[in-house]
C-alpha cells in the first residue's frame, strides 16, 4: 500500500463548476500537508500549505485536513480553464530535511 | 524570485551510455532534490542534498549517483542508463526555514 493514496483522474468540470480533489494517507506522523500545481511541460509549484488539521482558504482555493481520518482535500470553486493542470498533494513529518511524500497526481480538464 | 533551471528540457541517450543531469538554482538554498515522476507513481525522490558535498539517499537511489560540489548545483548521474531509466527528471531546492519545494522545469529523458 502506498503511503499517500491518490486519484490519478482525469477530471473533467465545465467552467464554473466547484471541484473537489482528495488524498488519503496511512502514516499519521505526518503533519504538513500541500498541494502542488503542475501545468503541462512545467515543474510543479506550491499552491497551498497546511500545518496539522483545519483549513486553509487562498482566493478560490480551500484546503482542508482531517488528521482524524488521514484525509486531505482541495476545493476549487468557480472554476477556470486556466486551473487545467495537474494536482499533486504532498506531505511531510516535522523532522528530517523536509523528504516530501506526494500523491500520483490528478489530472484535471476545465472545459469552457 | 526563485529560478531553478535545468541543462536540458529533452534528452535522448542510448542503453550503456554515463548521462549527465545539471541543476542549478540562484537562491542560495541549502537543500536540492532529484526526483523521478513516471504516470501512476507521482514523484519519487532519487537522492538530496542538505549541503555541498553532502548527499542522501532518497527511495530510489539505485543506478542513480549525485554530485554537489557548488551550493548552486547539483547533478544527477546516470552511470550506465538503461530504458527503465527513461522517465521525467525534476531538480527541485528548498531553504533551511521553509517546507516549500521550488522546482525547475524537469528534463525528459528517453533511453533507447
Amino acid at each position: 500500500q502506498k503511503e499517500v493514496e491518490q486519484d490519478p483522474g482525469p477530471l473533467s468540470v465545465p467552467e464554473g463548476a466547484i471541484v473537489s480533489l482528495n488524498c488519503t494517507y496511512s502514516n499519521s506522523a505526518f503533519q504538513y500537508f500541500m498541494w502542488y500545481r503542475q501545468y503541462s511541460r512545467k515543474g510543479p509549484e506550491l499552491l497551498m500549505y497546511t500545518y496539522s488539521s483545519g483549513n486553509k482558504e487562498d482566493g478560490r482555493f480551500t484546503a482542508q485536513v482531517d488528521k482524524s481520518s488521514k484525509y486531505i482535500s482541495l476545493f476549487i470553486r468557480d472554476s477556470q480553464p486556466s486551473d487545467s493542470a495537474t494536482y499533486l498533494c504532498a506531505m511531510t513529518t516535522s523532522g528530517g530535511y523536509n523528504k516530501l511524500i506526494f500523491g500520483a497526481g490528478t489530472r484535471l480538464a476545465v472545459h469552457p | 524570485d526563485v529560478k531553478v533551471t535545468q541543462s536540458s528540457r529533452y534528452l535522448v541517450k542510448r542503453t550503456g551510455e554515463k548521462v549527465f543531469l545539471e541543476c542549478v538554482q540562484d537562491m542560495d538554498h541549502e537543500n536540492m532534490f532529484w526526483y523521478r515522476q513516471d504516470p501512476g507513481l507521482g514523484l519519487r525522490l532519487i537522492y538530496f542534498s542538505y549541503d555541498v558535498k553532502m548527499k542522501e539517499k532518497g527511495d530510489i537511489p539505485e543506478g542513480y549517483s549525485v554530485s554537489r560540489e557548488k551550493k548552486e548545483r547539483f547533478s544527477l548521474i546516470l552511470e550506465s542508463a538503461s530504458t527503465n531509466q527513461t522517465s521525467m527528471y525534476l531538480c527541485a531546492s528548498e531553504g533551511d526555514s521553509s517546507y516549500e519545494q521550488y522546482f525547475g522545469p524537469g528534463t525528459r529523458l528517453t533511453v533507447t
